[in-house]
């Protein structure tokens, strides 16, 4: 069946570091990828997909590429914030597959 | 537009009680899901409505769970007797098509705590 492999948390960065958030994936049919957030005390949200093997998406600064060949869609942040302190959830395609998401706490 | 709400924010009652969560989904959305979330563990799918349809249920874990949607509407889950490994978050998504192609809208969750 569908699965997903994410990075276990917590994560604990300094303002401004570097964040990868590693999602691997053992999925069949459908194409798209996501990657959704939720922030302290709120539901989750989409932050970006890809719908397509070799599609980027991009949201808020984020950015995770979907790699076919790696069964890849690792999510990346060049100057992480302190406002980006949420746990973050790799869903695959497939049947409503969440995981147990990684979360990220950002010190200023 | 108003977004995906759950009713209510938090539940706690005692083993052997009953609960009713609600959820109402974005307007015009046919899609509706359920899932849970236990003990910070990995979010799990519960089931899925198209409209006032079960599409899948698969994911619920006994008879003591119980998801209506009369109308097509707003959705109930209720759970009959609760017992304490029912304690988690609870959250309804909508969606305007399913099958996993396109975004979900997600509520802010019920936190159910069974004593």
């Amino acid at each position: 069946g569908d699965s997903v492999t994410q990075m276990e948390g917590p994560v604990t960065l300094s303002e401004e570091a570097f964040l990868t958030i590693n999602c691997t994936y053992t999925a069949t049919g459908y194409p798209s990828l996501f990657w959704y957030v939720q922030y302290p005390g709120e539901g989750l949200q989409l932050l970006l997909k890809a719908t397509k093997a070799d599609d980027k998406g991009s949201n808020k600064g984020f950015e995770a590429t979907y790699r076919k060949e790696t069964t890849s869609f690792h999510l990346e942040k060049g100057s992480v914030q302190v406002s980006d302190s949420a746990v973050y959830f790799c869903a695959p395609p497939g049947k409503f597959y969440f995981g147990s998401g990684t979360k990220l706490n950002v010190k200023p | 537009e108003a977004g995906v709400t759950q009713f209510p924010s938090h539940s706690v009652i005692e083993k052997g009680q009953t609960v009713t969560l609600r959820c109402d989904p974005i307007s015009g959305h046919d899609n509706l899901y359920w899932y849970r979330r236990v003990m910070g563990k990995e979010i799990k799918f519960l089931l899925h409505f198209v409209k006032e349809s079960k599409q899948d249920e698969s994911g619920m874990p006994n008879n003591r769970f119980l998801a209506e949607r009369t109308g097509g509407t707003y959705s109930t889950l209720k759970v009959q007797p609760a017992e304490l490994e029912d304690s988690g978050v609870y959250f309804c998504a909508s969606s305007e098509t399913g099958g996993g192609y396109n975004e979900q809208f997600f509520g802010p969750g019920t936190r159910l705590t069974v004593l």
